[in-house]
């Protein structure tokens, strides 16, 4: 069955640095998301992007956050000055739509920890 | 602004009884209410769903209802056995390609 893949599987940081998530959505799939986790807490929702464009974001997604779909394949999640408080777990999700059921599949997710 | 609530936050049930967990949501637009099982550490994993033009779906030992006038929707989980410990979320959304506003979990623990 396919799913989602993320890379990398942990990345640690120092404060300011630059990080990329990498995300590979499965391939017929139209509709890519980024979601956060902190610790303990509930699944956050960030960005949402169809048709080369985001379609929607959150309060969480501010000037310090993008997106890209480089290629064909993958969808990344670009912090530019990272801060403390970024650290969580990332996820990718992706789903069909247009036609199929819309589901939102999951990645593995990156553990991002900014020191 | 859009809110999930989950109740309860933890719950312990003895391995063969039902687990309940109920939620509400906000956004009376909301029309799509998966519910995700998480491990620790793994990601969310989408173990049933509904939509509202649903009251009821049942999926083995798996049941989710929904009152949309109420705004109330619930996952029933029977004959739990150890693998059924996890993290549940419900979460809702205006369509299964919008945003998934999650709930805030709760911590399944089934006891042998």
């Amino acid at each position: 069955e396919p799913e989602v893949t993320q890379t990398p599987s942990h990345q640690v940081t120092q404060m300011g640095q630059e990080v990329i998530l990498r995300c590979v959505p499965i391939s017929n799939h139209l509709y890519f998301y980024w979601y956060r986790q902190i610790l303990g807490q509930k699944v956050e929702f960030l960005v949402s992007f169809y048709n080369n464009e985001i379609s929607e974001k959150s309060e969480i997604f501010d000037d310090q956050f993008s997106v890209e779909r480089p290629d064909g394949s993958n969808f990344t999640l670009k912090i530019r000055s990272t801060k403390l408080e970024d650290s969580a777990m990332y996820f990718c999700a992706s789903s069909e739509m247009l036609g199929g059921a819309g589901t939102q599949y999951f990645g593995p997710g990156t553990r991002l920890l900014v020191l | 602004g859009e809110n999930v609530e989950q109740h309860p936050s933890t719950l312990s049930v003895q391995e063969g009884d039902s687990a309940v967990i109920k939620c509400t949501y906000s956004d009376s637009a909301s029309n799509y209410f998966p519910w995700y099982k998480q491990e620790l550490g793994k990601r969310p994993q989408l173990i049933i769903d509904i939509r509202s033009n649903v009251g009821e779906k049942k999926d083995q030992r798996i049941a989710v209802t929904l009152n949309k006038t109420a705004k109330h929707f619930s996952l029933h989980i029977t004959e739990t056995q150890p693998e059924d410990s996890a993290v549940y979320f419900c979460a809702a959304s205006k369509s299964s390609a919008s945003k998934i506003i999650f709930g805030s979990g709760t911590r399944l623990s089934i006891r042998p």
